[in-house]
């Protein structure tokens, strides 16, 4: 069972460039999620998704923009790469069942460096 | 809005030392409480949860307890090993379970 895939691992863009990172899910769930981890820090929310249509603003939206064309995918996209973008990205999707109680899973992450 | 306070790290244990990770938090209503755990170079992967209070949430030795009148959920060891050095975050689920609010995670190094 794949679970949560994305792709790329790694990249490095130029400022100004633009890319589009992918995420997809194999377990069917409706919620999914893109955050990114800067070094020493927590994660922070930048959009979610809860079914195919419906997208919605995290924390730290500013620079991105998403689309959910399908329930499996949830591709992130960066439209003007700046430094300040240089991060870990983590696409993480949910169950629907159970209101809060079902626990998030997560691929293992895209790093990417603008210089 | 809610939000999650860890403590400070890095910690650092030798191996079959005793690890409590303190975790409260400030939310309304009833949020179910989760630990996740980041290896080098991975995502994270859930370690327990507690979705009601009182509730205690255990996994490959580690456990938390869902403390409401103290509104936290720190997180304990026994006798810690290598293979727990990560990084552990603290999260909590919003009021309407869509979105979770993560603590800023805290490194733990165990020493041979």
């Amino acid at each position: 069972n794949a679970g949560v895939t994305q792709t790329p691992k790694f990249r490095i863009l130029k400022i100004g460039q633009s890319m589009t990172l992918q995420c997809a899910q194999d377990m069917n769930h409706n919620y999914m999620y893109w955050y990114r981890q800067d070094p020493g820090m927590g994660l922070k929310l930048i959009y979610y998704s809860v079914g195919a249509g419906i997208t919605d603003k995290g924390e730290v939206p500013n620079g991105y923009n998403v689309s959910r064309s399908t329930t499996e995918d949830f591709p992130l996209r960066l439209e003007l790469a700046a430094p300040s973008q240089t991060s870990v990205y983590f696409c993480a999707s949910r169950s629907q069942q159970g209101v809060g109680n079902q626990p998030q899973h997560f691929g293992d992450g895209t790093r990417l460096s603008i210089l | 809005g809610d939000s999650v306070t860890q403590m400070e790290g890095p910690v650092t244990l030798s191996e079959e030392a005793f690890l409590t990770i303190n975790c409260t938090y400030t939310a309304t209503g009833y949020p179910s409480l989760f630990w996740y755990v980041q290896y080098p170079g991975e995502g994270l992967q859930l370690l327990l949860k507690a979705t009601k209070a009182d509730d205690k949430g255990s996994n490959k030795g580690f456990e938390a307890t869902y403390r409401k009148e103290t509104t936290s959920f720190h997180l304990e060891k026994g006798s810690v090993q290598v293979s727990d050095s990560a990084v552990y975050f603290c999260a909590l689920s919003d009021s309407s379970g869509s979105r979770l609010t993560f603590g800023e995670g805290t490194q733990l190094t165990v020493n041979p």
